[in-house]
């Protein structure tokens, strides 16, 4: 069973600081992995994108995948306010979701 | 980008009703999925809707209890068949190219 885990959180920073979110997954031949942000009540909506090695940057967002130790990261700087939110993980393209990452950024 | 609309939006049925979710998409796309998501809760994958074949389901999923249809590139219905209270739920559908998928805004159910 391919699996994709997440810490369900709640992750919690104050405004302006970096906030990390970790996603680890099973299938050592996954080759794409996602990053969604879901608002409470809305549906997900796709915000990042990575398939090799290494970081990828987007303007406030950085996704970092390392397939050597099966983990895709999400690190949001300057986090605002309206950036609290679920952050889903998705793995390749048969979208197998994490449990998600509530972060809820302080004024 | 794929813009992704689902009719009804919302509804309330009764128990041993079935319902048919409709998806639209404003472009052909190759890839169709069908979710649900409980209140609080992540994604679990329904099916995969094949355009022309049958849907490939997950486990816990079968076809009598939700059927699947896609007809073209740009169309999918789910039917929730002889509900009950456990299918309350929102039910979302995706479609995208190969590495990137849309969501619709979600069809709300509760079934009494």
């Amino acid at each position: 069973q391919k699996e994709v885990e997440q810490n369900s959180g709640p992750l919690s920073v104050p405004e302006g600081a970096i906030a990390s979110l970790n996603c680890t997954y099973s299938d050592r031949g996954s080759q794409s992995f996602f990053w969604y942000r879901q608002y409470s009540g809305k549906s997900p909506e796709l915000i990042m994108s990575i398939y090799s090695n290494g970081d990828k940057e987007d303007g406030r967002f950085t996704a970092q995948l390392n397939k050597a130790s099966q983990y895709v990261s999400l690190l949001i700087r300057d986090s605002q306010p309206s950036d609290s939110a679920t952050y889903l993980c998705a793995v390749n393209n048969d979208m197998r979701f994490g449990a998600g990452t509530r972060l809820t950024v302080k004024p | 980008s794929a813009v992704i609309s689902q009719k009804p939006s919302r509804d309330i049925c009764q128990r041993g009703t079935s319902l048919t979710i409709q998806c639209q998409v404003d472009s052909q796309v190759t890839m169709m999925f069908w979710y649900r998501q409980q209140p609080g809760q992540s994604l679990t994958l329904i099916a995969t809707a094949n355009q022309g074949s049958e849907a490939t389901y997950e486990s816990g999923f079968v076809i009598d209890k939700f059927p699947i249809s896609r007809p073209n590139l740009t169309f999918s219905t789910l039917t929730v068949s002889n509900m009950s209270p456990e299918d309350s739920s929102i039910y979302l559908c995706s479609g995208g190219q190969q590495e990137t998928q849309y969501f619709g805004p979600g069809t709300r159910l509760l079934v009494l």
